[in-house]
């Protein structure tokens, strides 16, 4: 069946630091890719998406490329700032399987200090 | 435009009492979600409406689980009677359409000691 590997954690690093968070997928059909970040008391909220091969989503400085060829949606951020801080999500979403809903991965804290 | 609203945000209750959820979505959004997360694990699927019927509930744990959805509106999810191992984040979400994408809650955290 379909699912979501991400790199356990938790990750900590010094402000300006480079970040990777590693997302691998298995998945039977043609998914959408997404990554969701929940900040501390707060929702889940869509932080990138990526539809189809190749693809790379961005926000707020984070990128994360579609790679088919290896099943990964790596989530990336030049220099993390302290309030980046949160929890991060790898989710699919497979568009080829009627009534499938996100299938998460098991979530990476990150904690940036000054 | 509100967003996915859900209440309680928190609840502690004994085992063997009953808790119900509620989740209000997105206005005109037809496709309702619900969602869990145990502690330092994968947010698991639950549940998925499409309007007032039941799309797919492939992920509901037992029968200690009912999920409603009258009027195709507002959700409400009970749990009876709730068990240790209910504890957990119950996300709600709501789309228009998946291609849209998704907008969750944020979250119920429910404690059963």
């Amino acid at each position: 069946g379909n699912s979501v590997t991400q790199m356990e954690g938790p990750v900590t690093l010094s402000e300006e630091a480079f970040l990777t968070i590693n997302c691998t997928y298995t998945a039977t059909g043609y998914p959408s890719l997404f990554w969701y970040v929940q900040y501390p008391g707060e929702g889940l909220q869509l932080l990138l998406k990526a539809t189809k091969a190749d693809d790379k989503g961005s926000n707020k400085g984070f990128e994360a490329t579609y790679r088919k060829e290896t099943t990964s949606f790596h989530l990336e951020k030049g220099s993390v700032q302290v309030s980046d801080s949160a929890v991060y999500f790898c989710a699919l979403s497979d568009q080829g399987q009627a009534g499938t809903a996100l299938i998460f991965g098991k979530g990476t804290t990150l904690s940036v200090s000054s | 435009e509100a967003g996915v609203t859900q209440f309680p945000s928190h609840s502690v209750i004994e085992k063997g009492q009953t808790v119900t959820l509620r989740c209000d979505p997105i206005s005109g959004h037809d496709n309702l979600y619900w969602y869990r997360r145990v502690m330092g694990k994968e947010i698991k699927f639950l549940l998925h409406f499409v309007k007032e019927s039941k799309q797919d509930e492939s992920g509901m744990p037992n029968n200690r689980f009912l999920a409603e959805r009258t009027g195709g509106t507002y959700s409400t999810l009970k749990v009876q009677p709730a068990e240790l191992e209910d504890s957990g984040v119950y996300f709600c979400a709501s789309s228009p359409d998946r291609a849209y994408g998704y907008t969750f809650g944020s979250g119920t955290r429910l404690t059963v000691v």
